[in-house]
């Protein structure tokens, strides 16, 4: 049973443009939501987050959108770059104990085409 | 050292041997985490340890076993491969603290033939 879902596997976007990347998750426990990105052959590196209080969270050209009603939330890069082709996974975490275990979902290949 | 480091980067194993994946951080975070990567499965987390002496089960535990004797290593091991066993295997480190973001080493990649 899939908690975390990234429902598009894959996306082709042009350079400039903006990139939409969307999670669902089901467990209304969730208290706190990650982006991370990953190249090839390397290990996932931390993008974004955003906790269940907020609703948007900015850092430059990425914005996370949390809809806690909707239990959903979208990665929006802009203006989109060649460099940010790669796969980006998006994550969750419960309250509860010393250590926030997070459950990730599927994760979605982005292409940025020049 | 620089972050995290795991070793070896990549390794075939023969069904039924014994093999350890190695994990080192010098970050002096507390908590620490193995996952493996799965192509349309994402990352599931193995086993985790909240501090040093400590260790729990994730949400794919079975045939793993973790142990945590100081802040800086988290080996992983698998007592006897089986090819499902194949995959990417992460390490990641974090502070400890909730809503703390996890930093992941460069992985391993093994298969089990």
């Amino acid at each position: 049973d899939q908690q975390v879902k990234q429902n598009s596997p894959s996306l082709s976007v042009q350079e400039g443009r903006i990139s939409i990347l969307n999670c669902d998750y089901t467990n209304s426990m969730f208290d706190y939501f990650l982006w991370y990105k990953k190249y090839p052959a390397e290990g996932p590196t931390f993008l974004i987050s955003i906790s269940s209080i907020k609703d948007k969270n900015e850092d430059g050209r990425f914005t996370v959108f949390l809809n806690k009603s909707a239990k959903h939330l979208s990665l929006h890069i802009v203006p989109s770059q060649p460099g940010d082709s790669a796969v980006y996974f998006c994550a969750a975490s419960a309250p509860g104990g010393a250590t926030n275990k997070l459950i990730f979902g599927t994760g979605t290949l982005l292409a940025v085409q020049p | 050292i620089a972050g995290i480091t795991q070793a070896p980067t990549s390794q075939i194993l023969a069904a039924g041997r014994r093999m350890t994946l190695r994990c080192t951080q010098d970050m002096r975070h507390n908590a620490m985490y193995w996952y493996r990567q799965d192509l349309g499965l994402g990352l599931r987390l193995i086993h985790y340890s909240n501090t040093a002496g400590t260790t729990g089960k994730g949400e794919v535990p079975d045939g793993y076993s973790v142990s945590r004797a100081n802040t800086d290593d988290f080996p992983l091991t698998l007592a006897s491969a089986v090819p499902s066993q194949t995959s990417v295997y992460f390490c990641a480190t974090s502070r400890g603290n909730l809503n703390n973001e996890q930093f992941f080493g460069p992985g391993t990649r093994l298969t089990v033939l």
